[in-house]
């Protein structure tokens, strides 16, 4: 296992489709969390898994952002009817344990809403 | 709410100085602090996590120090390369109440090193 792998690199969309992103964590980590950043900021915390309990949501995840964690293993981060404001960089991160861990992040998701 | 702030945003030196990158933080509750590095278009790399009993961390060419009490963090590269190059990033996790794992980053410093 080589580290956290993010699917698609790249994802290009018109505005009103619903997309779908992939993040696949270390496989020994069971928690997992989902940042957006956007152009020249830093990352923002959406939201984070205990294997496969969504345990907290940012105010940032609207009602068209729903993320899932199924058997604690891989997620997903769908956005449905995206906005031209949803254009970010999508990174997925894992860590083995609560506190005290760094986290390791995957390569990211660059969304493109036009 | 917790807020970080690093100075300077962009920073440009010649190849072989040492250098230093300043956070800030506004709650000195916090778990840990971590500096990450960032490649144009890619994901974040964890250099350095200092927690908060602790006051500095080194690893190589790199040394980062913590004074909670002050929400302050330095992070110091000795001899810098060309290869250094890239946008800095500090993150705070905490303070206590919140999710562990939760990070508040900041906007980061980019980094050129110019040979």
């Amino acid at each position: 296992d080589t580290g956290v792998s993010q699917n698609p690199r790249h994802k290009i969309t018109k505005r009103g489709q619903n997309v779908t992103f992939r993040c696949d964590p270390i496989s020994e980590h069971n928690r997992l969390y989902w940042y957006r950043q956007t152009l020249g900021q830093g990352p923002e915390f959406l939201t984070y898994f205990q294997n496969e309990a969504q345990l907290e949501k940012s105010r940032l995840l609207s009602d068209r952002f729903s993320a899932e964690r199924p058997k604690g293993s891989f997620s997903t981060l769908e956005i449905q009817r995206t906005e031209q404001g949803d254009s970010a960089m999508y990174l997925c991160a894992s860590s083995f344990k609560a506190t005290n861990e760094k986290l390791f992040f995957g390569s990211g998701t660059q969304l493109s809403v036009l | 709410k917790q807020e970080v702030t690093q100075i300077p945003a962009a920073l440009s030196v010649p190849e072989g100085e040492n250098l230093v990158l300043n956070c800030s933080f506004t709650d000195s509750a916090i778990y840990n602090l971590q500096w990450f590095r960032q490649d144009p278009g890619k994901g974040l790399t964890s250099l350095l996590l200092i927690q908060s009993s602790q006051r500095e961390q080194t690893s190589g060419r790199l040394n980062a120090s913590l004074d909670k009490s002050s929400g302050r963090s330095t992070l110091y590269i000795a001899a810098s390369q060309p290869g250094d190059s890239a946008t800095y990033l500090c993150a705070v996790e905490g303070p206590g109440g919140t999710s562990y794992g939760k990070l508040t980053f900041g906007q980061g410093t980019i980094l050129t090193v110019h040979p």
